[in-house]
């Protein structure tokens, strides 16, 4: 079965740009997650979804927004960017939003901000 | 607010030797706890998860953490370390006490395991 897959792998955009990251879950996973990694530290949340619905929001700015289509992918979109938002930015996947389950990492993205 | 600790930034171990990696955690209610691991240039890779019973658990890889609800750790443990095992490792918590199903992470431990 294929994992969570994320396009495009590597993106380089410059300040003031916007960008928009692309996530696909598991198979039968109806939950995304969106989490921020910065080099040297632990991944951020930053939004959770499931079934369409927004379920968790992190500490992070308005210029962050992302959305779930039917199909359960989602995509993160980020306005206005800032070189602090270069980071490896993480999607997981779950079948569904408890506290017990387990979320399944794709290989991120690696946003380069210049 | 929930919090996790991983005191090390980097553990180093002999190949063959046994490893752990520790972490810490606070929480208001109910711990869930997780590892993670994370090799270069990729996502996080599911190890393990507490959520209630044994305090030891097993999971891939040949994995276990234990759980200490009266030190709030959850250490991980390996018997044999291989070379295999180097990279990056995280520990995560989520609280049903505190309202919140968003898990927390450490910064991460290095783990170097040499031949």
């Amino acid at each position: 079965d294929a994992g969570v897959t994320q396009s495009p792998t590597h993106l380089i955009k410059t300040r003031g740009q916007h960008v928009t990251l692309r996530c696909s879950p598991i198979s039968g996973h109806k939950s995304v997650s969106w989490y921020q990694q910065v080099l040297g530290q632990g991944p951020q949340f930053i939004f959770q979804y499931y079934e369409k619905e927004e379920r968790g929001r992190g500490n992070f700015p308005d210029r962050f927004s992302a959305r779930q289509f039917p199909n359960y992918s989602s995509e993160l979109n980020v306005n206005a960017l800032l070189l602090g938002d270069s980071a490896l930015y993480l999607c997981a996947s779950s079948t569904e939003t408890g506290v017990a389950d387990t979320q399944y990492f794709g290989p991120g993205t690696r946003l380069t901000v210049l | 607010a929930q919090s996790v600790a991983q005191p090390e930034d980097q553990v180093n171990v002999a190949e063959g030797n046994p490893l752990t990696v520790k972490c810490t955690y606070s929480v208001s209610g109910n711990p869930y706890l997780f590892w993670y691991v994370q090799y270069p240039n990729r996502g996080l890779q599911f190890l393990l998860k507490y959520i209630t019973g044994d305090n030891l658990v097993k999971g891939s890889y040949g994995f276990e953490a234990e759980f200490n609800k009266s030190q709030t750790s959850f250490h991980l443990k390996k018997p044999s370390a291989l070379v295999s095992d180097s990279a990056l490792y995280f520990c995560a918590v989520r609280d049903i006490g505190g309202g919140s199903y968003i898990p927390t992470f450490g910064r991460g431990t290095s783990l170097i395991v040499h031949p």
